[in-house]
């Protein structure tokens, strides 16, 4: 089944203790994405990825690092966590970049304290 | 920067109405604009989306229509059903390779 997986799905956590947001495609897409939703402010993309070792900013990259070493997995890594990065974050993917449409994850709910 | 705004941020119609989101983008480069569907506790789904060389696209009870002179697309939801209730985000690329979402609008469809 063609899907985007995310892990973990929940995680509470303190502030400053780093963590990882796993995130893996099996649909072979070039583009990939982090997304964090919060009430009133819709998706805003935090980092994306046309390709292996290519990765760039969105909107909201302040205390986010990703990594695309591989096509399949690209994941989300917070050095040093805040209360305010505490958010539902979203991973997807799409065939051909921009202009086409992006599969989601399930979602990753984050709450740090 | 680029932004996209949309509107009204909560719907409610009776079933069987008709309901409308706006949405305005600033980037004149766009060129791809989907729609998300998202159901409670659920991920985004698309459901339709329009491209800059169209002007309008249906499928079913659902179309989206694009002004690009104006820089604004609108879906459209004929015949509302119960199930169409969610939250619905429209979204532009940009000429930088990044999606804008729009906040959301909150459609209730009322039985």
């Amino acid at each position: 089944e063609a899907q985007v997986t995310q892990n973990p799905r929940y995680l509470i956590t303190v502030t400053g203790k780093k963590l990882t947001v796993t995130c893996s495609q099996n649909m072979n897409h070039e583009y990939m994405s982090w997304y964090r939703q919060d009430p009133g402010l819709g998706l805003r993309q935090i980092y994306y990825s046309m390709n292996v070792e290519v990765t760039d900013k969105g909107d909201v990259p302040e205390g986010y690092k990703v990594s695309r070493k591989e096509k399949r997995n690209f994941p989300l890594i917070l050095e040093s966590p805040s209360p305010n990065q505490t958010s539902l974050y979203f991973c997807a993917s799409s065939i051909g970049g921009i202009n086409q449409p992006q599969h989601f994850g399930d979602g990753t709910r984050l709450s740090i304290l | 920067g680029e932004n996209v705004e949309q509107h009204p941020s909560t719907l409610s119609v009776q079933e069987g109405d008709s309901a409308v989101i706006k949405c305005t983008y600033s980037d004149s480069a766009s060129n791809y604009f989907p729609w998300y569907k998202q159901e409670l506790g659920k991920r985004p789904q698309l459901i339709i989306d329009i491209r800059s060389n169209v002007g309008e696209k249906k499928d079913q009870r659902i179309a989206v229509t694009l002004n690009k002179t104006a820089k604004h697309f609108s879906l459209h939801i004929t015949e509302t059903q119960p199930e169409d209730s969610a939250v619905y985000f429209c979204a532009a690329n940009t000429g930088g390779f990044k999606t804008i979402f729009g906040a959301g609008t909150r459609l209730f469809v009322k039985a």
